[in-house]
C-alpha cells in the first residue's frame, strides 16, 4: 500500500513564496504529479515529476527526491488566484493499472 | 484541449435507488477512472478501466459497479443507493499510464 502526507493548510500573503511539502511511502515508485484543485472545481494538472531533482514551470516549481520520499511543490510571487487546494498523487507500478494514489490536499489561502 | 464530460453537476437521489453517473472524454485516452472526493479523505479510486469491456477495482469498490462498453463513455452505477454515498464524485482520463490524468468538472451527488 501506499502513505502520502501532505499539510492541511497553510496561509500566506500576496507576493510571497509557499512551499508545500509531500511525503510518501510505496514500494514500486514510478512518477509523482501535483494538481491544483480550486473550490468546487476540477483539479487540473500541474507538474510531473519521475527524477529526482527540480522542474521549473513558470511561477510554480516542483522537486523530487526519490531516496528521501519527499516532494515540493514551490508557488512563488503568490497571487490570490492561487488561494487554492494542492494535491500531491503517487504512481505506483506494482499497483494494478499504475493507479494514483493522492494525498488530502493542502489548502493554500493567499492573504493580500 | 482534453475534455472529461461528466452528464450532471448536480444530482438528489433517495435511498435504494439505482443511479447511473455518466462520463464521456473526447481524446480517445485509453484510461478512464472514477473517484469520490470527501472532505478530510481527499481523492479516492472507485474502478478503473484500461481498454473497452476491461475494469479493475479501486481502493473503495463496495457498492458501485461501471461499464466501459466504449472507449469514450465511463459510467458508475449505485446499485442500489445509500446515505453514506452521499459525496462529489470525479470522472478522470489518461491517454496512457504515465500520462497525467484530466479531470472533469465533478458531480455532486446527494442520497436523501
Amino acid at each position: 500500500g501506499q502513505n502520502i502526507d501532505q499539510p492541511t493548510e497553510m496561509t500566506a500573503t500576496e507576493g510571497a513564496i509557499v512551499q508545500i511539502n509531500c511525503t510518501y511511502q510505496t514500494s514500486g515508485f514510478n512518477g509523482l504529479f501535483w494538481y491544483q484543485q480550486h473550490a468546487g472545481e476540477a483539479p487540473t494538472f500541474l507538474s510531473y515529476n519521475v527524477l529526482d531533482g527540480l522542474e521549473e514551470k513558470g511561477r510554480f516549481s516542483s522537486f523530487l527526491s526519490r531516496s528521501k520520499g519527499y516532494s515540493y511543490l514551490l508557488l512563488k510571487e503568490l497571487q490570490m488566484k492561487d488561494s487554492a487546494s494542492y494535491l500531491c498523487a503517487v504512481r505506483d507500478r506494482e499497483a494494478a493499472g499504475n493507479k494514483l494514489t493522492f494525498g488530502g490536499g493542502t489548502r493554500v489561502l493567499v492573504k493580500p | 484541449d482534453v475534455k472529461v464530460t461528466q452528464s450532471s453537476r448536480y444530482l438528489v437521489k433517495r435511498t435504494g435507488e439505482k443511479v447511473f453517473l455518466e462520463c464521456v472524454q473526447d481524446m480517445d485516452h485509453e484510461n478512464m477512472f472514477w473517484y469520490r472526493q470527501d472532505p478530510g479523505l481527499g481523492l479516492r479510486l472507485i474502478y478503473f478501466s484500461y481498454d473497452v469491456k476491461m475494469k479493475e477495482k479501486g481502493d473503495i469498490p463496495e457498492g458501485y459497479s461501471v461499464s466501459r462498453e466504449k472507449k469514450e463513455r465511463f459510467s458508475l452505477i449505485l446499485e442500489s443507493a445509500s446515505t453514506n454515498q452521499t459525496s462529489m464524485y470525479l470522472c478522470a482520463s489518461s491517454l496512457v499510464s504515465n500520462q497525467p490524468q484530466h479531470f472533469g468538472d465533478g458531480t455532486r451527488l446527494s442520497i436523501l
